[in-house]
């Protein structure tokens, strides 16, 4: 039961590169989701998707792209990285179907993707 | 615009001690609220949510938290701190008619002997 998979765990970037963070869960959570982590600002909603072929802006979506390549996989692009990006990245998943009372209501998170950009 | 509050980004108790993070919340509408953990270069985990169902919820290894309406508070308490308890803790609230959380800035707590 592996629950939501972020690769690659670390990486590199040097101003100006592209990458792509890869998310995919295996819980058949229709809403997925991506935030960035910095200290003293928590954690900030970059996108989110709550279904497959939709994708929509979180608090702070500039500089990324998302794309929801089926319902099991939610990517995240950083086009050309700039040293602001520098931050620990968590996609997470839900399940909008299920009422909020319900025990199983909630967000399961990936372990991160710790992004430096130099 | 929904949005939580925590105050004090750290708390240092001594092992034993009780335990108080705090967390207010703005809604215009009835909230769902959350409170996960982060243990060190780890992902959040739940450690309970409030659905407007029972005021006092109780959550994972030992923690609780109260839904105080009147004071717009959901704080996060635990009668005795255990060393494993050091982590950052996040209150968050869940924007209406959406499944997006809204976190709060968190709270590192930390344990001493």
């Amino acid at each position: 039961n592996a629950g939501v998979t972020q690769t690659p765990k670390f990486q590199v970037l040097k101003t100006g590169q592209s990458m792509t963070l890869q998310c995919a869960q295996d819980m058949n959570h229709n809403s997925m989701y991506w935030y960035r982590q910095d200290p003293g600002m928590g954690l900030r909603l970059i996108y989110y998707s709550a279904s497959e072929g939709t994708t929509d802006k979180g608090e702070v979506p500039n500089g990324y792209n998302v794309s929801r390549l089926n319902k099991r996989e939610f990517s995240l692009r950083l086009e050309s990285a700039a040293p602001s990006q520098t931050s620990v990245y968590f996609c997470a998943s839900s399940d909008i179907g299920r009422a909020v009372g319900s025990q199983k209501y909630g967000y399961t998170f990936g372990s991160g993707t710790r992004l430096t950009v130099v | 615009a929904q949005s939580v509050t925590q105050l004090g980004s750290h708390v240092s108790v001594s092992e034993g001690a009780l335990v108080l993070l705090r967390c207010n919340y703005s809604s215009s509408v009835p909230p769902y609220l959350f409170w996960y953990v982060q243990y060190p270069n780890q992902g959040l985990q739940l450690l309970l949510k409030y659905t407007s169902a029972a005021t006092l919820v109780k959550g994972i290894n030992g923690f609780e938290a109260e839904f105080k309406k009147s004071e717009t508070s959901f704080h996060l308490t635990k009668p005795s701190a255990h060393m494993s308890d050091a982590a950052e803790y996040f209150c968050a609230v869940r924007v209406y008619n959406t499944d997006k959380l809204i976190f709060g800035t968190g709270t590192r707590l930390q344990v001493f002997p």
